[in-house]
């Protein structure tokens, strides 16, 4: 069947580092993808997203890039902060499927 | 602007006993919501997609009967878990479309349901 998949479970970067966060797809028909970011105990928190006809959007310290070709997602973060420790999933709109998700920790 | 409320944040129960949870849209119109049950470590799992008025569509696995959903205004769909047992013990999460941004879904804070 359809799938989101996250290629990392876990990830560490350095505080003040970029990090960059992947996702594959298999749903070539899907037009629509949001990055969500989720603290412990919390809900999922939108943090960007972009349809299909653009390749990059960019967000405050935060870019999505989007290569259909390769049905590939990623998130980068830039100059990291301990705030960024969390869960980070991708999806696909309107019925929303996530990926697994991968953990971002930040190294003081 | 476009906040989520889940009531109860948590809640323990009995086994066999039932659980509602709800899921208010505190500022907008919801025209669908949806619920998600997430166990640890893992991802969200849709569960059923509301729809205000109407019978909710469930996910291929989710029992109807055992998750009832309804869906009476716009601002307001409930979650009951029946007859709970410690294999529903999860993480809920309901989610809501904004009336006028269709394709942006708000979450809410998330249940934390413990059957014991």
């Amino acid at each position: 069947g359809e799938s989101v998949g996250l290629h990392l479970p876990t990830l560490s970067v350095q505080e003040g580092d970029n990090s960059i966060i992947n996702c594959a797809y298999s749903n070539s028909a899907s037009d629509y993808f949001i990055w969500y970011k989720q603290e412990s105990g919390k809900g999922p928190q939108f943090i960007i997203d972009i349809r299909s006809n653009m390749d990059k959007r960019q967000g405050q310290r935060v870019t999505v890039l989007l290569n259909k070709t390769v049905k590939h997602l990623s998130l980068q973060i830039a100059a990291t902060q301990p705030g960024d420790s969390a869960v980070y999933f991708c999806a696909e709109n309107e019925k929303l499927t996530f990926g697994t998700g991968t953990r971002l920790t930040i190294i003081p | 602007g476009a906040v989520v409320s889940q009531h109860p944040s948590w809640v323990i129960c009995k086994s066999g006993t039932s659980v509602k949870i709800e899921c208010r849209s505190l500022d907008f119109q919801a025209t669908t919501m949806f619920w998600y049950r997430q166990f640890p470590k893992q991802s969200l799992m849709l569960m059923a997609t509301s729809n205000e008025g109407s019978k909710a569509t469930y996910e291929q696995g989710v029992e109807k009967d055992k998750f009832l959903i309804n869906h009476a205004s716009l601002t307001l769909s409930t979650l009951t878990v029946t007859s709970a047992h410690p294999e529903d013990s999860s993480f809920y999460i309901c989610s809501a479309n904004n009336r006028g941004r269709v394709n942006e879904q708000f979450f809410g804070p998330g249940t934390r349901l413990t059957v014991l």
